[in-house]
């Protein structure tokens, strides 16, 4: 069974950066690019971005390109997303999934709060 | 980038009626490969974005054939011949065709 797990929910401080995984089981990591999306409070979805664990290739949307870094360890099954210099802006949940979006993880709520 | 129209915003459809949602894209989503990467999504209340449809009109296994996908180019639909109450959710349109990916905004349908 495919499975992505994500970490837990997140409280960050504005200006702080957060870390957040995806790990995937069920099927070979290596085979599929992993993608992270955003979803604001009550609006729609924004894809941030995509990895290619196999060879380490990553394609940004323009607009998080600063905001998101996408790296992956094939040791560990495990995509990874990370956000930096945040702000209100960034508080949303943040899903990754599997590169035909036919898999998503359970996704991570990140608030950014003083 | 490419934008995704959809329409409408919400609907009301008791159960048993049908159902039918629209997306057009701003730009043809036939690749370079000759596929149209047109994907449909449900988000269930609390719960992730769950594909339907892929490549315009294949349904996902499990997904019952009371769904369908259709359209070409710009112009996309997704029909529901009988609305059932496990129906309700925002259906969102995605396109993987063109990079930045792109969702539409949703159409949010309710059961009457």
């Amino acid at each position: 069974e495919v499975k992505l797990q994500q970490s837990g929910d997140e409280l960050v401080r504005p200006g702080a950066s957060v870390k957040m995984s995806c790990k995937a089981s069920g099927y070979t990591f290596t085979d599929y690019a992993m993608h992270w999306v955003k979803q604001s409070p009550g609006q729609g979805l924004e894809w941030i971005g995509t990895i290619i664990p196999l060879i380490d290739t990553t394609s940004y949307n323009q607009k998080f390109k600063g905001k998101a870094t996408l790296t992956a360890d094939k040791s560990s099954n495990t995509a990874y997303m990370e956000l930096s210099r945040l702000t209100s802006e960034d508080s949303a949940v943040y899903y990754c999934a599997r590169f035909y979006f036919d898999y998503w993880g359970q996704g991570v709520m990140v608030t950014v709060s003083s | 980038d490419v934008v995704m129209t959809q329409t409408p915003v919400s609907l009301s459809v008791a159960i048993g009626q049908p159902a039918s949602i629209s997306c057009k894209s701003s730009q043809s989503l036939v690749g370079t490969s000759g596929k149209t990467y047109l994907n449909w999504l449900l988000q269930r209340p609390g719960q992730s974005p769950k594909r339907l449809i892929y490549l315009v009109s294949k349904l996902d296994s499990g997904i019952p054939d009371r769904f369908s996908g259709s359209g070409s180019e710009t112009d996309f639909t997704l029909k529901i011949s009988r609305v059932e109450a496990d129906d309700l959710g925002v259906y969102y349109c995605l396109q993987g065709t063109h990079f930045p990916l792109t969702f539409g905004s949703g159409t949010k349908l309710e059961i009457k």
